[in-house]
């Protein structure tokens, strides 16, 4: 599985633009990119999944250059309930595969 | 709705108990997983199973053990709790297909005195 890195915390205002960059230098051919979020005293929940270019839905956008080494997690406009823990999971493209949850990062949301 | 459900929310036990943590999906899911998550170290895998009966090692398996008798439960026992053992439990289950997204339960917040 490949290795990722991403800050470990982050600070914003509300009504901003957040973005959330992970790095995956060693990401093979067939790994997705997938993202997580943790509410606190909550197990984690899906956010979005991508391959490469760009994917968009209701909560956010992910955005992954053609050489798949980093993408990056767009929070439009943030909200105090968008504070959370935030994972970037790079493989486990197969439901057998076990997911490997780094530290994530820690997105705090001020007023 | 989906659904991943842990038998309790609290528990407290004492040094030297058998602990089972019971979880449930009703997807009927292959794949379950049991972390455990402490402050600073994320959630680190300790057992997963990707069928009936079948059990993986995950990182942290040391103190522990699994059981999987039936598709949709999914149990970790600790089967001699020590305090180095307090923590956020949390089982997940997924599908076998490509690209799965995975469900969690709400956690056990264990503590052993």
């Amino acid at each position: 599985l490949a290795k990722t890195t991403q800050p470990i915390s982050m600070d914003s205002y509300e009504g901003q633009e957040v973005n959330i960059t992970c790095s995956h230098n060693n990401i093979a051919t067939n790994d997705y990119i997938t993202w997580y979020q943790q509410f606190p005293s909550q197990g984690p929940r899906f956010i979005i999944q991508g391959y490469k270019t760009k994917v968009t839905n209701e909560v956010a956008s992910l955005f992954i250059p053609a050489d798949r080494k980093s993408s990056t997690l767009s929070l439009p406009r943030v909200s105090l309930s968008d504070t959370a823990v935030y994972y970037c999971l790079v493989g486990a493209n197969s439901g057998n595969t076990p997911l490997v949850f780094g530290k994530g990062t820690r997105l705090s949301v001020i007023a | 709705d989906v659904k991943v459900t842990q038998s309790s929310r609290y528990l407290v036990k004492r040094t030297g108990e058998k602990v089972f943590l019971e979880c449930v999906q009703d997807m009927d899911h292959e794949n379950m997983f049991w972390y455990r998550q402490d402050p600073g170290l994320g959630l680190r895998l300790i057992y997963f199973s990707y069928d009936v009966k079948m059990k993986e090692k995950g990182d942290i398996p040391e103190g522990y053990s699994v059981s999987r008798e039936k598709k949709e439960r999914f149990s970790l026992i600790l089967e001699s709790a020590s305090t180095n053992q307090t923590s956020m439990y949390l089982c997940a289950s997924r599908g076998a297909g490509m690209n799965t997204e995975a469900f969690f339960g709400q956690g056990t917040r264990l503590t052993v005195v």
